[in-house]
């Protein structure tokens, strides 16, 4: 029972363009979302998250919307650069200090 | 400050043989977990604690073994090996819910 789902397996942007990555959730207990970056060979990054008291969150380039009622959240990478070029995943917490992970999305910026 | 430390970064196993991928935090995080990625299949949580002596399981269990005598360290025991269990793993750790995860960089494991 996949909890966190991101759909899109890949997507590619050309510089300067927005990227737009999704997620969906099904745990109505999940209040705490964040997004992840990674770099092959590497361990995942933190780049941003949002609480399920916000709709929004910015930070940089970067922009997270959340949309409890139909427990979507999506991560807006603006405007986006090659070195943006990683697998991102989304991430829910419920409070009960299990961490879900959605399966990623690989994001090509094409210079 | 090293963060998450993972070793080792490579393991070839045989069907049936044991080992433990270690995990060392610096950051007096109380919350410590290991992930498996695989491809297609994102990153699932084998076990978890959330402080020492405190485990519990998480989607993938099966197969691993966990322990937390210290709060720095969180290894994983794989009892016997096998092929299904060919996959990158990461620890993590933060310091309380609703806070940000710090992986380590990861120990890539083939069982043949």
């Amino acid at each position: 029972d996949q909890q966190v789902k991101q759909n899109s397996p890949s997507l590619s942007v050309q510089e300067g363009r927005i990227s737009i990555l999704n997620c969906d959730y099904t745990n109505s207990m999940f209040d705490y979302f964040l997004w992840y970056k990674k770099y092959p060979a590497e361990g995942p990054t933190f780049l941003i998250s949002i609480s399920s008291i916000k709709d929004k969150n910015e930070d940089g380039r970067f922009t997270v919307f959340l949309n409890k009622s139909a427990k979507h959240l999506s991560l807006h990478i603006v405007p986006s650069q090659p070195g943006d070029s990683a697998v991102y995943f989304c991430a829910a917490d419920g409070g009960y200090q299990k961490v879900t992970f959605g399966t990623g999305t690989k994001l090509q910026v094409i210079p | 400050n090293a963060g998450v430390t993972q070793t080792p970064k490579f393991q070839v196993l045989k069907t049936g043989q044991s080992m433990t991928l270690q995990c060392a935090q610096d950051m007096n995080h109380e919350y410590m977990s290991w992930y498996r990625q695989d491809p297609g299949m994102g990153l699932r949580l084998i076990h978890y604690s959330v402080g020492a002596g405190i485990t519990d399981q998480g989607e993938v269990p099966n197969g691993y073994n966990v322990s937390r005598s210290t709060t720095e360290d969180f290894p994983l025991r794989l009892l016997s090996a096998a092929p299904s269990q060919t996959s990158v793993y990461f620890c993590a750790s933060r310091r309380t819910t609703y806070e940000k995860l710090f992986f380590g960089s990861g120990t890539q494991l083939s069982v043949l």
